[in-house]
């Protein structure tokens, strides 16, 4: 089981950064996928949920005007979008498999976690 | 807004045990799991569900719970144990999940 990510992103103030999440060695469309943020020297920040099959979604609070959570089935893939970036949005961002495989089901809890994706924002 | 609280670090001799401990209110109505952490490293899975443990994970780690307190305890901590760690768990709807602050575990 891995996910893969995309790589770093340099964007600036203002601007939109899309992160794509590879699946591969499970049924890619029988588990949700997570997304969190981290930025330097903090903790594991939650972003939302996606099930890659349906259109179910639920984004963090925080995040609900500018975060976009969509799924390639036949690439095996999630894209994660956050728009009208800021300077605090620099941080590593990872996706991360839920491990339930029962329809529709999350456990809430992750694993694996994809190696993570550097988005620096800057002027 | 819920939160979960760690204690910022905790420090232990080789082969003693450490234990780190995570509080918040919604703790009895929602799992908490646990991740290692290592720097420049994603975290990884170490105890999910309270208390199981991944198969690649050592019987070193364990994990309990107490009404609003949950606990990681590692039993004869290796050098290896260092880094920081993370509770996770959910608000009461399960919808919303939310990580502690985390904890730097330091082997002395």
């Amino acid at each position: 089981v891995q996910l893969v990510q995309s790589g770093t992103e340099v964007k600036r103030p203002g601007a939109s950064v899309k992160i794509s999440c590879k699946a591969s060695g499970y049924t890619f469309t029988s588990h949700y996928v997570h997304w969190v943020r981290q930025a330097p020297g903090q903790g594991p920040e939650w972003l939302g949920i996606m099930h890659p099959s349906t259109d179910s979604r639920t984004y963090a609070q925080n995040f609900q005007d500018r975060i976009i959570m969509t799924s390639d089935m036949s690439a095996s893939t999630v894209y994660m979008e956050l728009s009208n970036l800021r300077s605090d949005d620099t941080a590593v961002y990872y996706c991360a498999r839920d491990v339930s495989a029962i329809t529709m089901v999350r456990a809430n809890w992750f694993d694996p976690w994809g190696q993570g994706t550097l988005v620096s924002v800057s002027p | 807004s819920y939160e979960l609280t760690q204690p910022p670090s905790v420090s232990v001799s080789p082969g003693l045990t450490a234990r780190i401990t995570c509080s918040g209110d919604a703790l009895p109505t929602q799992f908490a799991s646990w991740y290692q952490q290592k720097p420049g490293q994603a975290p990884v899975l170490v105890i999910y569900r309270d208390n199981e443990r991944p198969s690649e994970i050592p019987e070193r780690f364990s994990g309990s719970r107490s009404g609003t307190t949950v606990t990681l305890t590692i039993s004869g901590v290796q050098t290896e144990d260092e880094g920081d760690y993370y509770c996770q768990s959910a608000d009461n709807s399960g919808s919303y999940v939310l990580f502690g602050g985390g904890t730097k575990l330091t082997v002395l």
